[in-house]
């Protein structure tokens, strides 16, 4: 089946330093890619959607300066936290798409688990 | 933006079927209805998806009524590797023609010996 890598699985920055967080699609081409977030004992809250080439999407409340996405090739996502502070530890997941038709299901990463100091 | 809309919990015993039930009101026509299973600090998993009246795959079987309107996935005979929570998500339409794959709350199940 489809496989979607994330890289790493889990870091520690300190505050005021940047992340950068890695999501491959490895066996087939992923023309969209979503971020998501997820705090303990919560559901999945999406963040921002990206298609190759073009700008990130983002969701209400999520500052596209902080969260830099970048989709430049079929295979390849990366979310940068900028300038971490502690309240943005949490576990952040890929996912891919790999067709065009929107009903195609998700494929994710392994996620990311970022924390803070 | 409408959501899906699941219990929280559920509990069961090794080697019943568990039933998960989760309504979508504000369906779309040409939207699917797809479910997933995640543990702990693991991303989740693609279990199953439909359209309409019922689909099986190896692990599992979903039933969706006529109107479309809700689900239901169905675990034949758990264990306890089957504790995890449980995801249904359906792509649902925007005003803005945007599209966004939105969660509901999850159903977390809890599988006894």
């Amino acid at each position: 089946g489809a496989v979607v890598s994330q890289h790493p699985s889990w870091v520690i920055c300190k505050s005021g330093t940047s992340v950068k967080i890695e999501c491959r699609s490895l066996d087939f081409q992923a023309t969209t890619m979503f971020w998501y977030r997820q705090f303990p004992k919560q559901s999945l809250m999406l963040m921002a959607t990206s298609n190759e080439g073009s700008k990130a999407t983002y969701e209400q409340g999520v500052e596209k300066d902080k969260f830099l996405i970048n989709h430049a090739s079929l295979t390849l996502s990366t979310l940068t936290v900028t300038s971490a502070h502690p309240e943005d530890s949490s576990f952040y997941i890929c996912s891919a798409r790999g067709y065009r038709a929107d009903n195609s299901p998700l494929h994710f990463g392994n996620g990311t688990r970022l924390t803070v100091t | 933006l409408a959501k899906t809309t699941q219990p929280i919990s559920m509990d069961s015993y090794e080697g019943q079927e568990v039933n998960i039930t989760c309504s979508h009101n504000n369906i779309a026509t040409n939207d699917y209805i797809t479910w997933y299973q995640q543990f702990p600090s693991q991303g989740p998993r693609f279990i199953i998806q439909g359209y309409k009246t019922k689909v099986t795959n190896e692990v599992a079987s979903l039933f969706i009524p006529a109107d479309r309107k809700s689900s239901t996935l169905s675990l034949p005979r758990v264990s306890l590797s089957d504790t995890a929570v449980y995801y249904c998500l359906v792509v649902l339409g925007m005003d803005t023609g945007r599209r966004a794959l939105t969660f509901g709350s999850g159903t977390r199940l809890q599988v006894q010996p």
